[in-house]
């Protein structure tokens, strides 16, 4: 009931295209989802979060949408760009204060 | 990185010896993290801290150890070091309270263990 499922494993795009990367989890007491960016050789670096009674939240060209009765939520980067190659992890907070990671998901964005 | 620095950046180390990581801050939270991060796994969480001498353990803290007497510096010892250790470790810190569930991470340090 804890995990974070999230997919695909690796993902790669064209510059410009759009990319989408999936999380389910199981635990409704989950109160807060955020989205990490992690490049080659650094800490993961907040991106954007979201919290459950929104259904979606927009950065600059990123977007999560959030579905509740689902139990999904999703990260969409538009317009790819080179730049945005990195690990992508999905997490949600539960409430005994703990982070729960989804696997990761490799971007790569190509020029 | 958030105010946060982690010694050694690399280590390599012998199976058997004692190894401590440490994770220092200057933002002055209260909660402190060390994770585990391999390759399809994503980040898994080994102990945090609440507070000075404030300890709890997380998913996998078989064979890990941690320390907690400032505010500012959170060690991660391994008692003795096994190839299964062989990992990159990141802290983390939090403020935590209503509406301060970020985390913010420091950059990490990797350890083999030979």
């Amino acid at each position: 009931q804890q995990q974070v499922k999230q997919s695909p494993q690796s993902l790669i795009v064209q510059k410009g295209g759009i990319s989408i990367i999936n999380c389910a989890y199981e635990n409704t007491a989950f109160d807060y989802f955020p989205w990490y960016q992690q490049f080659p050789g650094k800490g993961p670096a907040l991106l954007i979060a979201i919290r459950p009674d929104v259904s979606e939240k927009k950065e600059g060209r990123f977007t999560i949408s959030f579905n509740k009765s689902a139990k999904q939520f999703s990260l969409h980067i538009m317009d790819s760009q080179p730049g945005d190659s990195a690990t992508y992890f999905c997490a949600a907070y539960n409430q005994g204060g703990k982070l729960i990671f989804g696997q990761g998901t490799e971007l790569s964005v190509k020029p | 990185d958030a105010g946060i620095t982690q010694s050694p950046r690399h280590k390599v180390t012998e199976t058997g010896t004692p190894v401590t990581l440490r994770c220092h801050q200057t933002e002055n939270h209260r909660y402190m993290y060390w994770y585990r991060q391999d390759p399809g796994h994503g980040l898994r969480l080994i102990h945090y801290s609440y507070g000075v001498k404030d300890t709890d353990k997380g998913e996998v803290s078989d064979g890990y150890s941690v320390s907690r007497s400032k505010t500012e510096d959170f060690l991660l010892t391994l008692e003795s070091a096994t190839s299964s250790q062989t990992s990159v470790y990141f802290c983390a810190i939090s403020p935590r309270g209503e509406g301060q569930e970020t985390q913010y991470f420091g950059p990490g340090t990797r350890l083999l263990v030979l």
